[in-house]
């Protein structure tokens, strides 16, 4: 089974700051699809940004940009130029082959992320 | 906002009591998923059904069933209701199992408070 690690529960960022939410992963497939996704107060789960396993180019969405290293099974998260309505708990997830022919995510325990003023 | 919808918003009820968590994917999706929210064991996947048919089982207790219906709305169903069942339920969809349409849109969630 695949597992999601996200090893920081909390980070916090000044306001207009860089900040990087680290994700690792185990798996034995070699196509998969990794996402991050924000969860602010509000509970709802938004989509920030995928990466294809297959892609060699890091995925970017105007200021989140990803560190994808598939060797190392290692996936974070970069927040550039942070804003007060980034702060929300940020969950990676895992997308794999569960069986016939059904994908399912895998997410990680989250990093809640403070952003100050 | 995502285009699914879940109903009820919030759920209080009592331990031993059964609830339903209704849900409609987004126009045009064919894949439902549910996942519970929980503080102490993360957002973990339940079940998936595609097109009306169970297609994918994740940690789902045996108190728990699911359905999906002719007009694709989907509806969970908790019984023999535990405190430990107080959670935060999503229902996400895809436009279909898995393959090409990888991206899942979660819907707002339902809040049950078992008490």
């Amino acid at each position: 089974a695949q597992t999601v690690t996200q090893s920081q529960p909390e980070m916090s960022v000044q306001e207009a700051e860089t900040v990087t939410l680290s994700c690792t992963y185990d798996t034995s497939e070699s196509d998969y699809y990794l996402f991050w996704y924000k969860q602010p107060p509000s509970r709802q789960m938004i989509l920030v940004i995928r990466q294809e396993a297959y892609k060699q180019q890091n995925a970017t969405e105007n200021r989140f940009s990803v560190n994808f290293q598939k060797a190392a099974k290692s996936f974070s998260l970069k927040i550039s130029d942070s804003q007060l309505g980034d702060a929300a708990m940020y969950f990676c997830a895992y997308r794999g082959y569960s069986g016939a022919g059904s994908y399912q995510l895998t997410f990680g325990k989250g990093t809640k992320l403070s952003v100050i003023p | 906002d995502s285009g699914v919808t879940q109903t009820p918003k919030h759920l209080i009820t009592a331990t031993g009591q059964r609830v339903t968590l209704r849900c409609s994917p987004r126009s045009g999706d064919l894949s439902v998923y549910w996942y519970q929210q929980s503080l102490d064991q993360g957002l973990q996947f339940l079940i998936q059904y595609y097109n009306g048919e169970e297609r994918a089982k994740g940690n789902i207790l045996e108190r728990f069933s699911a359905q999906q219906f002719p007009d694709l709305h989907s509806e969970l169903n908790l019984s023999s209701l535990e405190l430990g069942d107080s959670a935060l339920y999503f229902c996400a969809s895809s436009v279909d199992a898995g393959g090409l349409a990888y991206e899942q849109y979660f819907g707002p969630g339902t809040r049950l408070t078992v008490t």
